[in-house]
């Protein structure tokens, strides 16, 4: 999608290891979120940033954690990971009018 | 609690009939609505929104929506439906908390057959 770009597209890792995901943006916006989609929950949010250095958590934060240095980069860390963060994972940033603009998403999966 | 509901797993409509996706909400004050579109192995795509003003509005590939404050529902529709509509369909508000964050309902699956 347009703007926006997550890294990497697919991942499988082992029960235990720290993953990071990256999400970038060329379009300079304040309000960038993580969230992660699983068949019938939809889409829960896992943190949210409303600038450099500022963040907060989402409803589902448990075992994550974020990092935003830059404007444009907002990383997201499963510190150990489990087979409940086996999922798929999203990047949104607020464009105007409130409305999002999506990442491709990462598919992670471990085992 | 803040909350959206998609009372439908998956909805089927025959080509070229009116199609319509369930969402109700749970929101304290005046509630900002959106609706999404997922298509397979993609992000997901805005279709349209209610911020304020009138009830029926009007968004990407033929779809609108339907505000019902009384009934706090927010229904999406599309008066003939195409095969390339099938996808995962998502209901969002906009959680008064600040932040800008949106609550998305569960999501329902449209299955178009010809």
């Amino acid at each position: 999608d347009a703007g926006i770009t997550q890294s990497p597209r697919h991942k499988v890792t082992e029960t235990g290891t720290p993953v990071t995901l990256r999400c970038h943006q060329t379009e300079n916006h304040r309000y960038m979120y993580w969230y992660r989609q699983d068949p019938g929950h939809g889409l829960r949010l896992i943190h949210y940033s409303y600038g450099v250095k500022d963040t907060d958590k989402g409803e589902v934060s448990d075992g994550y954690s974020v990092s935003r240095s830059k404007t444009e980069d907002f990383l997201l860390t499963l510190e150990s990971a489990t087979s409940s963060q086996t999922s798929v994972y999203f990047c949104a940033i607020q464009v105007i009018d409130y409305g999002y603009t999506f990442g491709s998403g990462t598919r992670l999966t471990v085992v | 609690a803040q909350s959206v509901a998609q009372p439908e797993d998956q909805v089927n409509v025959a080509e070229g009939n009116p199609l319509t996706v369930k969402c109700t909400y749970s929101v304290s004050g005046n509630p900002y609505l959106f609706w999404y579109v997922q298509y397979p192995n993609r992000g997901l795509q805005f279709l349209l929104k209610y911020i304020t003003g009138d009830n029926l509005v009007k968004g990407s590939y033929g779809f609108e929506a339907e505000f019902n404050k009384s009934q706090t529902s927010f229904h999406l529709k599309k008066p003939s439906a195409l095969v390339s509509d099938s996808a995962l369909y998502f209901c969002a508000v906009r959680d008064p908390g600040g932040y800008n964050k949106l609550i998305f309902g569960a999501g329902t699956r449209l299955a178009v057959h010809p």
